[in-house]
């Protein structure tokens, strides 16, 4: 069983409607990160949380450390968010970086 | 601007051939990281560096080798390439040494893909 799990998988919106991703984690962990990968590869970080929420222009995450989850909105959404994100925790069984799958989000014009 | 790159984008290798795939970061930074990416099972660590000559296996080493000569260049080495080394490589690097960079920012290079016939 994956340690991390994300969903959904795949996402499909219209421009400008609110996104969510969901990342949920099954081990105790210290800090989460939210990764964007555009189609071609490059991997950009957006976030680390350790508690609370964050928030960079139209991005948004949070995090329940209690309740292992945490979520990334995304407001107003553009066809240039068009990606996949990945969430990736610190903690767990090797106390290593350990990822999600990724969720590949498509936004429509 | 931090920047790491990677010797190719696009690599072709026969089975059996030693690859070396090369990955440059300018920003001085201690931790070193080469990561694989395969649909549907996600970023994967391949093995990870802390210093100059410093090395740690991540999840999947075998396989792989790698060298850390100098602070700003980490190589991948595979000793004799197969058909299930086909993948997308990553490099990435951060900060700080030691546990305190699994809280840093990792910035990542963009990538190889290695194909293996």
């Amino acid at each position: 069983k994956n340690e991390v799990e994300q969903s959904p998988q795949n996402l499909t919106a219209q421009e400008g409607e609110f996104i969510t991703i969901n990342c949920s984690y099954s081990v105790g962990i210290s800090a989460l990160h939210w990764l964007q990968q555009h189609p071609g590869g490059g991997i950009v970080s957006l976030f680390m949380l350790s508690s609370g929420k964050k928030k960079h222009g139209r991005l948004i995450a949070t995090i329940n450390i209690q309740e292992k989850h945490s979520s990334l909105h995304i407001t107003a959404s553009h066809p240039r968010d068009s990606a996949v994100y990945i969430c990736a925790v610190v903690g767990g069984s090797n106390y290593k970086l350990t990822f999600g799958k990724g969720t590949l989000l498509t936004v429509n014009p | 601007d931090v920047k790491v790159t990677q010797s190719s984008r696009y690599l072709v290798k026969r089975t059996g051939e030693k690859v070396f795939l090369e990955c440059v970061q300018d920003m001085d930074h201690e931790n070193m990281f080469w990561y694989r990416q395969d649909p549907g099972l996600g970023l994967r660590l391949i093995y990870f560096s802390y210093d100059v000559k410093m090395k740690e296996k991540g999840d999947i080493p075998e396989g792989y080798s790698v060298s850390r000569e100098k602070k700003e260049r980490f190589s991948l080495i595979l000793e004799s390439a197969s058909t299930n080394q086909t993948s997308m490589y990553l490099c990435a690097s951060s900060l700080s040494a030691g546990l305190g960079s699994l809280y840093d920012e990792q910035y990542f290079g963009p990538g190889t893909r290695l194909t293996v016939t």
